[in-house]
Parts: C-alpha cells; sequence; structure tokens
C-alpha cells in the first residue's frame, strides 16, 4: 500500500485565495482524520470522518475552513479565504475502527503571504 | 476530557547515552497510550502503543514505554541512542470508548549529539 497521500507537498498563496487540499487515504481504513501542526499550538484535530461522514468538527477554527469526504478514497480541506495566520503544516491520517493508531500522510507545508 | 502533557520541550543526549521522555496523562477513565514519532519534513510515525496487559511495552528501533497508572505516566525509553533517533516525539492518549480520537501532546524534541 502506498499509504496515506496528500496532495500538494508544498503550497504558497496571497492572503485572500483559496486553497484546497487533498487526501487519499489507505484503502479500508474506516476513519480520516485532518490536523494542524504550527509550532505555537503542536497539533490540533481539525476534523474527523467515519465512514465518509463527519464525525466532529469542533476543531475547525472558523467558517473559513470546510472539509469533504465525497467517497472512501478522498477527501478535501478547503480554505477560503485564506490568512497569514493559517500558515501550518497540514496533515491527513487514516485508520482502522479500532485503537490501532493512526497512519499519517507526509503533510502539507502551507504558506499564506 | 483528556489530556497530556509532555514535561520536556527539548532533550539533548549524547550518542549512546541512554534517554527517557516524559508523558503523563490526565483522564478520569481507563485510556489507550501511543507514541509517535516524526522526522524532519515527514508525517508522524507510530512507535508503540499500550493497550491493556503488560504494562512494558516494546516498539520499533529499540524503544520501550512503561505504563504507570497509579503516576498517570507513560515515559518512553532507549538505553542506547543514534544520531538517527534525531526527531520529535509526540505522546498521545485516547478513550477506549473512543478510541479513534487521538490527543496529543505537544512533543518533545530529541537531540543526539556526537
Amino acid at each position: 500500500d502506498a499509504g496515506v497521500i496528500q496532495s500538494p507537498r508544498h503550497e504558497v498563496t496571497e492572503m485572500g485565495q483559496e486553497v484546497t487540499l487533498r487526501c487519499k487515504p489507505i484503502s479500508g481504513h474506516d476513519y480520516l482524520f485532518w490536523y494542524r501542526q504550527t509550532m505555537m499550538r503542536g497539533l490540533e484535530l481539525l476534523i474527523y470522518f467515519n465512514n465518509n461522514v463527519p464525525i466532529d468538527d469542533s476543531g475547525m477554527p472558523e467558517d473559513r475552513f470546510s472539509a469533504k469526504m465525497p467517497n472512501a478514497s478522498f477527501s478535501t480541506l478547503k480554505i477560503q479565504p485564506s490568512e497569514p495566520r493559517d500558515s501550518a503544516v497540514y496533515f491527513c491520517a487514516s485508520s482502522y475502527d479500532g485503537p490501532y493508531g493512526y497512519t499519517f500522510g507526509s503533510g502539507t507545508r502551507l504558506t499564506v503571504v | 476530557a483528556q489530556s497530556v502533557t509532555q514535561l520536556d520541550s527539548q532533550v539533548p543526549v549524547f550518542e549512546e547515552a541512554p534517554v527517557e521522555l516524559r508523558c503523563n496523562y490526565s483522564s478520569s477513565v481507563s485510556v489507550y497510550l501511543f507514541w509517535y514519532v516524526q522526522y524532519p519534513n515527514q508525517g508522524l510515525q507510530l512507535l508503540l502503543k499500550y493497550l491493556s496487559g503488560s504494562t512494558l511495552v516494546k516498539g520499533i528501533n529499540g524503544f520501550e514505554a512503561e505504563f504507570n497508572k497509579s503516576q498517570t505516566s507513560f515515559h518512553l525509553r532507549k538505553p542506547s541512542v543514534h544520531i538517527s533517533d534525531t526527531a520529535e516525539y509526540f505522546c498521545a492518549v485516547s478513550d477506549p470508548r473512543g478510541a479513534q480520537k487521538l490527543v496529543f501532546g505537544q512533543g518533545t524534541r530529541l537531540t543526539i549529539n556526537p
């Protein structure tokens, strides 16, 4: 298996632009998570899905952030409009149902200028 | 609500020396515990996990951790570190009733000096 695949690896955009981050989970995994990592706040859970349904989005910072999972093999995290404080590394992770731990993708480093 | 405290933000050690990275958790229920490692510019990888049973858990790359319920700790240890162990290490906790949602600590940066 190729693991959790995220794209792009790096994204530089101007303030106010729309940004879309993409994730392909491991085939057969029931859960998908989006995390944000910054120096100041560490790893923050933004949202997670179970069988393509959003379960907990309480970590989504504000209405500018949205996430979708249209099918079991694809998820997006969208920021519109983007702001400099959104600069961070965004990780996607997936897992089976149960305490197996997550498999993380390599992350997308977002820089908003 | 659960929380995790990693007591040291940075730990410098010399190569071949032993190391302990400390993790304490707070929870009113039983927990599952995990350690992850993040190498530069990479995602997190699972090192080891404690679900139940033996309190000493062995993981990859020679690491082990000990669950101590009375002290609510899950410290990570390695008897002899290598330069390649330089990375950030994260402790995480989950509630068995909702095991999929992990709460992570702030991380400990382990730096190995030659």
